[in-house]
């Protein structure tokens, strides 16, 4: 079946501008997360939903990051005036079950932002 | 907190040569353990995971990872490297919610022909 899907797959952005960045998990998965890999580093927890509940955001860098899941499926991670602090790989993740680690959680391929 | 490290940035191996990979953690209960692959373009694929019993576990293409709780390690291993493995790897701990990741900063795996 199909895995998680991301896009778009590469996103330049103009320092001050607000990019919006798509989660597609998998069907009928219920929980899905956000985490932002920089550059030579490993991913860092951003925020986690159950459904359309945001139970974690806590990883959010400032106030300027955004995310949400209205429906309990599609995903958007908003990033408003964008600085270049910001350049990063954000990888999206999925995960059957509702809550505990013992299921996999299954990442797209991430989106490649890069501020100028 | 819970941390991750991954002494090792680069490795080189000759392929059909052994494998280890280092990781140390910081968890203050029982370690839900991970370790990841990631290709370039690729998303992050589970090579394999621990929670519980066995303190080997083994995984998919050939890995295998031993839990040291005494040495808060979690070392992962192959027996023969193929050029195909050459990719970076990260070790990361679950918390008990499991609704957080907290990966290492990730070791790079180079394979000599």
């Amino acid at each position: 079946g199909a895995g998680v899907s991301q896009s778009p797959r590469y996103k330049v952005a103009k320092r001050g501008q607000d990019v919006a960045l798509r989660c597609d998990p998998i069907s009928g998965h219920v929980s899905l997360f956000w985490y932002q890999q920089a550059l030579g580093q490993g991913p860092e927890f951003l925020t986690y939903f159950q459904n359309e509940a945001q139970l974690d955001k806590s990883g959010l860098p400032s106030d300027r990051f955004f995310a949400e899941r209205p429906e309990g499926s599609v995903s958007t991670l908003k990033i408003q005036r964008t600085q270049q602090e910001d350049s990063a790989v954000y990888l999206c993740a999925s995960r059957l079950d509702g809550a505990g680690p013992y299921n996999e959680q299954f990442f797209g391929p991430g989106t490649r932002l890069t501020v100028l | 907190a819970q941390s991750v490290t991954q002494p090792d940035i680069h490795i080189t191996v000759s392929e059909g040569a052994s494998l280890e990979l280092r990781c140390n953690y910081s968890y203050g209960a029982t370690p839900y353990l991970f370790w990841y692959v990631q290709s370039p373009g690729q998303g992050l694929q589970l090579l394999l995971k621990y929670f519980s019993g066995d303190t080997l576990v083994q995984g998919i293409k050939g890995f295998e990872a031993e839990f040291k709780r005494s040495q808060s390690s979690f070392n992962l291993r192959k027996p023969s490297v193929h050029w195909s493995d050459a990719a970076e790897y990260f070790c990361a701990v679950a918390n008990n919610a499991g609704n957080m990741l907290t990966f290492g900063g990730g070791t790079r795996l180079m394979v000599k022909p």
